[in-house]
């Protein structure tokens, strides 16, 4: 069965730090891969996603994320944080078979100090 | 352009009771996913309904179930409550019929199993 890990559970950081956050997945095949972020009390929104093309995909809210298909990995990044970063971070991956629905990863509590 | 709704906002059941949640997608969309949100679970994928059908269903027991109506709102069954059921549901709908797209997500019910 298809599965997605997110290495950190909970990522604390100032701002103006750098973010990476780590996804991988389990899926030998043609995948579409998200992130979604969570702020408080929000609804859950997509903010990237890859279906093809350019591996380096641009989202909204200057994050990135870059995916390395020899690694199986879908790993997010910012260059520099800030304070309304503070959210839940979801890794999704859509495997491109029929029946198959979005496969999430755990979750990331990234928590922002001023 | 309304988003995805969900109702009832929260919910609470006693155990063994039965728990009918209600969601309706974006105007033009005909996909519907539920998850279910658990305490340090993250999202798990339920249902996919598409065009009125039964898609896919997550590794969640029979006495969860759900249907899509005509006008593709959906509803999410809960049979025999346990304590464990209480969690955040979460709706999504999509686009694209059958193939991967963006879903939206809508607030969620919170139910509670006392």
């Amino acid at each position: 069965a298809q599965s997605v890990s997110q290495h950190n559970h909970h990522v604390i950081l100032s701002e103006a730090a750098s973010l990476e956050l780590g996804c991988n997945y389990s899926y030998g095949g043609t995948v579409n891969l998200f992130w979604y972020v969570q702020y408080p009390g929000q609804h859950l929104q997509l903010l990237l996603k890859y279906f093809s093309g350019d591996p380096l995909v641009k989202g909204i809210k200057g994050f990135e994320a870059e995916f390395i298909k020899s690694k199986f990995s879908f790993n997010l990044r910012k260059p520099s944080v800030q304070w309304s970063d503070t959210a839940e971070y979801f890794c999704a991956v859509w495997a491109n078979q029929a029946g198959t629905a979005l496969i999430f990863g755990k979750g990331t509590t990234l928590s922002v100090s001023s | 352009e309304a988003g995805v709704t969900q109702s009832p906002t929260h919910l609470i059941k006693t155990r063994g009771q039965q728990a009918t949640l209600r969601c309706s997608p974006i105007s033009g969309h005909t996909s519907v996913y539920w998850y279910q949100q658990a305490l340090g679970l993250g999202l798990q994928f339920l249902l996919w309904y598409d065009e009125g059908e039964e898609r896919n269903r997550g590794n969640f027991p029979p006495r969860f179930s759900g249907r899509q109506f005509p006008n593709y709102s959906s509803e999410l069954n809960v049979n025999a409550l346990e304590l464990e059921d209480s969690a955040l549901y979460l709706c999504a709908s999509s686009f694209l019929s059958g193939t991967v797209s963006e879903q939206y997500f809508g607030p969620g019910t919170r139910l509670t199993v006392t």
